[in-house]
């Protein structure tokens, strides 16, 4: 069970173009949404929070208006990275959580991750 | 703020070696600790977890113990294997921040034959 799925896994854009990522929980119920940038042998960064039906919160630095974050569904987030240039080539990784406080932890469970390279 | 600190990477060791990643972190209150692994060109996968003083959170020969005198959460395993080789991440989650997560900054484990 819990399991995150990503679509696509891997898109390449070109310069100024938009693209769409899809984070799916596929057996459970997710109430909260994460968004992670991943730059090469670095930590994650989280971008964003997203609650279903609610506007994300984005952590301090990131462009709201350039990283699209749409939490429709208690089962879909999407990420949509506006204008696309090359310094937002990355791995975009989404976890969801169910909100539910068990065994003492929040948990979250990690989608496979989308490798974005814009051209 | 929360914060987490990790030995750097990479890591060699042999087929069958013992290993330690030290991990230490900086929160208010108690929080949640977790390590995750993230195998080649995949996501993170929750490796191991505990939740209070003194826990000890084990999976697949891995094994890490919260240790609140010390804020520590060192990752050992007696003798790794070659498919052991991975990306490691320790993480804590706040009490008071809900259900974010706070992230070291990698170690790599590469283990050899």
């Amino acid at each position: 069970g819990a399991v995150v799925s990503q679509h696509p896994s891997r898109v390449i854009c070109k310069s100024g173009t938009s693209v769409k990522i899809e984070c799916r929980s596929l057996d459970f119920q997710a109430t909260t949404m994460f968004w992670y940038r991943q730059f090469p042998k670095q930590s994650l960064m989280l971008m964003a929070t997203s609650n279903e039906g609610s506007k994300a919160t984005y952590e301090q630095g990131v462009e709201k208006d350039k990283f699209l974050i749409n939490h429709a569904s208690l089962t879909l987030s999407t990420l949509t990275v506006t204008s696309a240039h090359p310094e937002d080539s990355s791995f975009y990784i989404c976890s969801a959580s169910t909100g539910q406080f068990l065994d003492d932890s929040y948990e979250q469970y990690f989608g496979p991750g989308t490798r974005l390279t814009v051209t | 703020g929360n914060s987490v600190t990790q030995m750097e990477g990479p890591v060699t060791l042999s087929e069958e070696a013992f290993l330690t990643i030290n991990c230490t972190y900086t929160a208010t209150g108690y929080p949640s600790l977790f390590w995750y692994v993230q195998y080649p060109g995949e996501g993170l996968q929750l490796l191991l977890k505990a939740t209070k003083a003194d826990d000890k959170g084990s999976n697949k020969g891995f094994e890490a113990t919260y240790r609140k005198e010390t804020t520590s959460f060192h990752l050992e395993k007696g003798s790794v294997q070659v498919s052991d080789s991975a990306v490691y991440f320790c993480a804590l989650s706040g009490r008071g921040g809900g259900n974010k997560l706070t992230f070291g900054t990698g170690t790599q484990l590469k283990v050899e034959l």
